[in-house]
């Protein structure tokens, strides 16, 4: 059973430019969840997809969005791109809500210059 | 709010010693626990979880239990390897509300050395 791809692996990008990082889930998941990870902030919750629907949402400014396709693939945007965006992007797979354990995959690696 | 608290690292040992990594926690509700790994240029495994008080997660050697009295989900091993060195976040998911939102302690790096 493949796991939890993210594309593209690494992405360099510049001050005020936009960029889209795209999650495929384990097969048959249907809840997705986007997670940055900085050094100095460490994981926090982007927001989390359920059936197309946006279930949760951690707190980050409106230039951060996502998005879910009826495969249960997902999308997560930031516009007008700052240097402190510049962090490990993690995307997590879970089956159903409830006592399922969450899948992660190997992260995009965005770098704002 | 839900927040998780984890030792301070990095955490140096010699191979074949024993390893705690500590974790306390405060939730609003009744969570679930969770230990994930990260290997460097990695994204996060699952090492174990443990979904109600009293209950032991376990997986390669690692062992941890979910305390309710003291808040707590400590990581233990008897006997750690090289290959254990990596970086270990203790996370917990409150159900209230609904959805998989996970919450993470800020990590504890394990160096482990010959």
């Amino acid at each position: 059973k493949a796991g939890v791809t993210q594309t593209p692996r690494y992405l360099i990008k510049t001050r005020g430019q936009q960029v889209t990082l795209s999650c495929s889930p384990i097969s048959g998941h249907r809840s997705v969840s986007w997670y940055q990870q900085t050094p100095g902030q460490g994981l926090q919750f982007l927001f989390e997809y359920f059936s197309e629907t946006q279930r949760n949402k951690g707190n980050f400014p409106g230039r951060f969005s996502g998005r879910q396709f009826s495969n249960s693939r997902s999308e997560m945007n930031v516009s007008t791109l700052e240097l402190g965006d510049s962090a490990l992007y993690l995307c997590a797979s879970s089956l159903e809500a409830g006592v399922t354990e969450a899948f992660f995959g190997q992260g995009t690696r965005l770098t704002v210059v | 709010g839900n927040s998780v608290t984890q030792m301070e690292g990095p955490v140096t040992l010699s191979e074949e010693a024993f390893l705690t990594i500590n974790c306390t926690y405060t939730a609003t509700g009744y969570p679930s626990l969770f230990w994930y790994v990260q290997y460097p240029g990695e994204g996060l495994q699952l090492l174990l979880k443990a979904t109600k008080a009293d209950d032991k997660g376990s997986n390669k050697g690692f062992e941890a239990t979910y305390r309710k009295e003291t808040t707590s989900f400590h990581l233990e091993k008897g006997s750690v390897q090289v290959s254990d060195s990596a970086v270990y976040f203790c996370a917990l998911r409150d159900l209230t509300g609904g959805g998989n939102k996970l919450t993470f302690g800020t990590g504890t790096q394990l160096k482990v050395e010959l």
